[in-house]
């Protein structure tokens, strides 16, 4: 079974609000990811978690905070966001950091987030 | 130039129609190769990987050409089902990062 799972499907939030996005996978995978999508665009990459541990920040804005509470759960905490953070945000999980040859990630459903 | 490109498309093609993708990447040391799915505003899905000797699952052929840096998608016998957009996606190196083309959209119509 190779499910991550998302929560909220959608969120619609004000430029001065605090949100939480989480994230859950139980494959006993050991790396998770957050990354952006904006509409007709390929994922980016925004944060690496690999045990447990931040191991990649790709640059990503302060008001953009990552956090992993455990191996199963990875949440991204939101304050002060711009309309330009209106994207599909997608956790990924797989199985190690270190990836052999053909191991590769496994996405979530994705959270809309709109920021008003 | 782009790390992983991609023509964006879209294809259209006739069902019962067979249609090929290419892909081609620069980074030399790359050493993993994916083709993912991915429909209208839903995530990503692992299509396949691709093997050097290249691969086949059932209406889906990927192959890989290393000295030309050079990945492809083949899918024979289109379905409606198949529309959808299909990235490229690259892994250079024993880490974590993939690098994803911009995609090419496929509508297969009736």
């Amino acid at each position: 079974d190779t499910e991550v799972t998302q929560t909220p499907k959608h969120l619609v939030m004000g430029m001065t609000n605090k949100k939480s996005l989480k994230c859950e996978q139980h494959m006993g995978h050991r790396a998770m990811y957050w990354y952006k999508q904006k509409a007709k665009k390929p994922p980016e990459l925004m944060f690496v978690y690999s045990y447990e541990k931040l191991s990649i920040n790709e640059s990503v804005p302060s008001r953009f905070s990552p956090e992993c509470p455990n191996s199963s759960l990875l949440n991204l905490h939101l304050h002060a966001l711009q309309p330009e953070d209106s994207a599909l945000y997608l956790c990924a999980s797989s199985q190690t950091p270190a990836q052999g040859p053909q191991e590769t990630q496994y996405f979530g459903p994705g959270t809309r987030l709109l920021v008003l | 130039r782009k790390e992983v490109e991609q023509d964006p498309g879209p294809f259209n093609v006739p069902e019962g129609a067979t249609v090929a993708f290419n892909c081609t990447y620069s980074n030399s040391a790359s050493q993993s190769f994916f083709w993912y799915r991915q429909d209208c505003r839903k995530e990503p899905k692992l299509l396949m990987s691709v093997y050097s000797s290249g691969n086949e699952d059932g209406r889906f052929t990927a192959q890989l050409n290393r000295a030309s840096q050079y990945i492809s998608l083949l899918i024979r016998d289109s379905k409606l089902s198949d529309s959808a957009t299909y990235l490229c996606v690259v892994r250079t190196g024993g880490g974590n990062k993939l690098t994803f083309g911009t995609g090419t959209q496929l509508k297969v119509e009736l």
